[in-house]
């Protein structure tokens, strides 16, 4: 069965770079989140989209920013890095909105040096 | 605030037991929990889902369990396996979907 697809799995940056995460969902799942996991932590919620609004957004820094496209793959776009943006971005998908089982993509391994 | 926590933090078993993971959430109001996996390094695997409308779900020798009433989800492991070593993380979604996660229990099964 098709899963999340993100790319790249990783990418190592220099402080002050910036960085682009993508997110390809499961066919026919419209709705996409991205979670950030710190060293030793669990996942935080950044932010989500259905059907290419956003609708939910958590503790995403202002340097971030993120879109959904027509054909429901995210981008992550993360500006000015800094040495605590290192972690595993991971994005989920789930189908028709609310409530559903979320499925995560593999993460990509962001190190800032 | 909404906020999930796991006990034990680290499980240490022998091959062949049964084992009870635990999750405890504030806020009643809950819509879903699910149950992922995690292995050291790697991405989230979904175990179960539980919507608030369900008391448990099955799959294999998974079983969760949900209590609405005294914010308590439990995870039971049948015939624990050395494959099964791994951190178990649990998370609630609210009212929005958005899932909050626990802190993870991280379960090690020796031969």
């Amino acid at each position: 069965a098709a899963g999340v697809i993100q790319s790249p799995r990783h990418l190592i940056k220099e402080k002050r770079e910036t960085a682009t995460l993508k997110c390809y969902p499961i066919p026919r799942h419209d709705t996409v989140y991205w979670y950030q996991q710190g060293p030793g932590q669990d996942p935080q919620f950044l932010i989500s989209f259905y059907e290419k609004m956003q609708s939910d957004k958590g503790s995403i820094p202002d340097r971030f920013s993120a879109q959904q496209f027509s054909d429901y793959h995210s981008e992550l776009n993360m500006s000015s890095l800094e040495l605590g943006d290192s972690a595993l971005y991971f994005c989920a998908s789930s189908p028709n909105g609310s409530y559903n089982e979320q499925f995560f993509g593999p993460g990509t391994r962001l190190t800032v040096l | 605030k909404q906020e999930v926590t796991q006990i034990p933090a680290a499980l240490s078993v022998p091959e062949g037991e049964n084992l009870v993971l635990n999750c405890s959430f504030t806020d009643s109001a809950i819509y879903n929990l699910q149950w992922f996996r995690q292995d050291p390094g790697k991405g989230l695997t979904s175990l179960l889902l539980i919507q608030s409308s369900q008391r448990e779900q099955t799959s294999g020798r998974l079983n969760a369990s949900l209590d609405k009433s005294s914010g308590r989800s439990t995870l039971y492991i049948a015939a624990s396996q050395p494959g099964d070593s791994a951190t178990y993380l649990c998370a609630g979604a609210y009212n929005t979907d958005k899932l909050i996660f626990g802190t993870g229990t991280r379960l090690q099964v020796f031969p």
